[in-house]
This record gives structure tokens, sequence and C-alpha cells, in this order.
């Protein structure tokens, strides 16, 4: 089946140490995201890729680095994190911008 | 600013008990409302795209509807695998997209 795979589901680390979370999808979509969310809070876009094009939101946190090599994989860097980062860490495609999203089943990072 | 606000926070249900969850939204133009449901600890499955006033969609027990200023799902005599969060998103015409906090529904057999 077509799908959106992230790896690691769960990811602790500590304040400060770099973590990566990656995500592939077989879905062949052009458009890849990353959300994080909060307990109980709506997901927050903090970049999307369409195709090659790299889009920062602009409240994203310079902590926050994107990565896409090709058009499946799709990386997340968190340079040096904190305790507020904690959080869900959703990855999400789309055919083309503005259609609907399919999200993997999200990495949940913990920052002790 | 767009916003998009979602209510009740929480509902709870009696197993078919038939109910609506409301979206209403503030953006600059719409060009698509989406619905999607959340497990605990799992992304969001998708349910519906609409796009404008006066569409509706229907899958099982869920019908999603639309106006100028708020969407309903409404949930006809739902079971407990029915408990779920629903989020809703809109899209601008700037392809910005916006979720609201969700519901979180929980039916009780």
């Amino acid at each position: 089946d077509a799908m959106v795979i992230q790896n690691p589901r769960y990811q602790v680390t500590q304040f400060g140490k770099p973590v990566t979370l990656s995500c592939s999808q077989t879905l062949n979509h052009n458009v890849m995201y990353w959300y994080q969310q909060k307990s109980s809070q709506a997901p927050k876009l903090l970049f999307h890729y369409y195709d090659k094009d790299f889009n920062n939101e602009a409240d994203t946190p310079d902590n926050f680095q994107s990565r896409r090599p090709n058009t499946s994989f799709c990386f997340l860097d968190i340079r040096s994190p904190g305790l507020g980062d904690t959080a869900m860490y959703l990855c999400a495609t789309s055919r083309v911008r503005g259609s609907e999203q399919f999200f993997g089943p999200g990495t949940r990072l913990t920052v002790l | 600013e767009d916003q998009v606000t979602q209510s009740p926070e929480a509902l709870r249900l009696q197993e078919g008990e038939s109910s609506s969850l409301n979206c209403s939204y503030t953006v600059s133009g719409l060009r698509g409302l989406f619905w999607y449901r959340q497990d605990p600890g799992k992304g969001p499955e998708f349910l519906f795209t609409l796009y404008s006033a006066g569409e509706e969609k229907e899958k099982e027990r869920l019908k999603a509807t639309l106006t100028k200023k708020e969407s309903f799902l409404h949930i006809t005599a739902p079971k407990p695998e029915d408990s779920a969060t629903y989020l809703c998103a809109v899209l601008d015409w700037d392809d910005k997209i916006i979720f609201g906090k969700g519901t979180r529904l929980h039916i009780l057999p």
C-alpha cells in the first residue's frame, strides 16, 4: 500500500543534542510538509517542499532545518533542541499544493 | 488574520446519539476546507474536502457541509469506534493551510 513512513516513532534526546527525524513516501507526491503538534493543539506547519522548492514558515525557529534529497525522502533536523520542542512531529504529503494531505504516523520527540 | 475555530472542544455522546461538530473560519479567501480524523498517538487521516458553499460530502456515518462562514461535521448514530479527534483545516488563496485545534469526540457504548 502507498504510504507515508516516519522514523523513528519515538525519540528521546537531551537538551541541546541534535536530532534528525526522517520521512519517506511511496505516493510519489510532489509536496511534502513538516508539522509540529503539541498536546491538544492544532498541527503547526513548520515548512514544506513543493518539489525541490523549499518554503519556510515565518515563525519557524532557526533551530529547525529541513532537507529533501529526492522526491521520496524528507528530513527534519533540530540543531539544538530545547525543552519546548517536545512534541509530535508529523510529516505529510499532497499530490499538488493545496490538495488533501496524507499524514505519516508521527514521531513523538521528548527533550530531557 | 486567518483563523479557524472548532467547537465544542470535547463532546461525549452515547452510542447512537447523533450530533454535529462545528468549524468556523475567517480567511481572506477560502480555496478549500478539509476534515481529518486523528486517533491518539497517530497522524491525521483525511476524510473530506469541500470547496464551495452548499457542498456536502458523505462517508458512512459522517456528513460534512459547508457555508460561507462555517462547516459542520454531522455524525449519525455514532459507534464507539468513531471516538477520535476531528480536525478541520482551511486553505486560502495564498496556499496557506490553517488547522483548528480539533474536537475530541468520545462515544460511550
